[in-house]
């Protein structure tokens, strides 16, 4: 079946813009993760749904950052005022229904760069 | 405050022979810990994984050894084929957390 995708796979802005990246998890997939991972280092915890609801929301770096799973499929991590820094790649994961022996799916990723 | 450490940003290792990569972690509260292999372009993937009441799980190729009391973990791939070229994280979780802390990274590269 179909993996975890994430769109676009490149983003080019200009400082100051806002972006929006987006993520659709393996189908029937509860648990939904933002992740970041800047280079040279290992993917950074950002955000955790389960269902619809932000269950751990306390990776977003600060209040530019937000996003949402109306639904409980898709999800959109909004940054917004985008500064240099946020420049990374953004993977998203999804899992069954969580529990200590579970295994994250993750997508490709969006690469955002900030000019 | 890196919390997971993978000293060693890379390895060389001939084809054939075991490639070790190790990871140290600072919190004794993890109790699961997780290897992930990543290629270029694409995301991390799964790779194996063990909790904290074993001390060694294997997977084919791959083993797992967790050393609490030292809080070290290690994965050994024997033997090393050339499609085992990739980044490698190790990446830890707390029972009570979904999310996952990653260590830094290791790229593996084998030589034929």
């Amino acid at each position: 079946g179909a993996g975890v995708s994430q769109t676009p796979s490149n983003k080019v802005t200009e400082k100051g813009k806002y972006v929006e990246l987006r993520c659709d998890p393996i189908s029937g997939h509860t648990a939904l993760y933002w992740y970041r991972q800047s280079l040279g280092q290992g993917p950074e915890f950002l955000i955790y749904f389960q269902g619809t609801g932000a269950a751990d929301d306390s990776g977003l770096p600060n209040d530019r950052f937000f996003a949402v799973r109306p639904e409980g499929s898709v999800s959109t991590l909004k940054i917004q005022r985008t500064e240099r820094g946020d420049s990374a790649v953004y993977l998203c994961a999804s899992s069954t229904t969580p529990g200590l022996a579970h295994e994250q799916f993750f997508g490709p990723g969006t690469r955002l760069t900030v000019l | 405050d890196q919390q997971v450490k993978q000293n060693s940003p890379s390895l060389s290792v001939q084809e054939g022979r075991i490639s070790i990569l190790n990871c140290d972690y600072t919190n004794s509260m993890f109790d699961y810990f997780l290897w992930y292999k990543k290629y270029p372009a694409e995301g991390p993937t799964f790779l194996i994984s063990i909790s904290s009441i074993k001390d060694k799980n294997e997977d084919g190729r791959f083993t797992v050894f967790l050393n609490k009391s030292a809080k070290h973990l290690s994965l050994h791939i024997v033997p090393s084929q050339p499609g085992d070229s990739a980044v490698y994280f190790c990446a830890v979780r707390s029972g009570g957390a979904q999310k996952l802390v990653f260590g830094q990274g290791t790229r593996l590269t084998i030589n034929p």
